[in-house]
């Protein structure tokens, strides 16, 4: 069984601070990792797909590391607001199943004004 | 352009019902997998279509089945519902079968709330 991990299962920051979670995963037969961004109500929407060791993702204020040997994949964000919150999602490829990604449970991230 | 779209949003069977969802995926998407969010499980993969033709299936029940059309649209199918189906059914489109393209996003729709009473 391919387990992915989260941590923190949830964050709570105020608005302006810079937050990062982790997204763990086997670090044999990888293919690649997904990062979602998910609001209630809403479809997960894709943030990054990162296949390389040691790949470095930045969209706007929110950032992503790969490490692949070691099994972990960082998410950043930079000076949080209000409009982070949501949950956040890794999901894993391994390369003997690559029509299937393996999700985590994910990271609810709540931003106080 | 359009998005994953999935029909019906929200609908209420009872046990024993079949129920049959749609998936319309991104204009160009060939490849489409389905989802099931539930409180306890998190998000577990239960097919992926490419080309007409099923790729990978999860561990689900016989009763889970699915397909996909020459235009690419996929439905689902849950036979002899149990309260137990009572889930998020999300589904997903990307360009080509992942395993030649590791960098495809996978886009997602908004999902199908199935209750079953």
């Amino acid at each position: 069984i391919l387990n992915v991990e989260q941590s923190p299962q949830s964050l709570h920051v105020q608005e302006g601070d810079s937050t990062n979670f982790t997204c763990s995963f086997p670090s044999s037969n990888f293919y690649a990792l997904h990062w979602y961004r998910w609001e209630t109500a809403k479809s997960p929407e894709a943030l990054f797909v990162m296949t390389l060791n040691g790949d470095e993702k930045k969209k706007g204020r929110i950032s992503a590391t790969l490490n692949t040997k070691e099994g972990y994949s960082y998410l950043y964000i930079k000076g949080s607001q209000p409009e982070d919150s949501a949950t956040y999602l890794c999901a894993f490829i391994d390369s003997s199943n690559t029509g299937k990604l393996i999700f985590g449970q994910g990271t609810t991230l709540q931003v106080k004004p | 352009k359009a998005g994953v779209t999935q029909t019906p949003r929200y609908l209420i069977k009872t046990r024993g019902q079949q129920v049959t969802l749609s998936c319309s995926p991104i204009s160009g998407h060939r490849s489409v997998s389905w989802y099931q969010q539930t409180p306890g499980q998190g998000l577990q993969f239960l097919f992926e279509y490419f080309s007409e033709t099923q790729r990978n299936k999860g561990n689900f029940p016989g009763r889970f089945s699915g397909r996909q059309f020459s235009n690419s649209r996929s439905e689902m199918n849950v036979s002899t519902l149990e309260l137990g189906d009572s889930a998020l059914y999300l589904c997903a489109s990307s360009l080509g079968f992942t395993n030649y393209m590791a960098g495809n996003t996978i886009y997602f729709g908004e999902g199908s709330w199935l209750t079953v009473v």
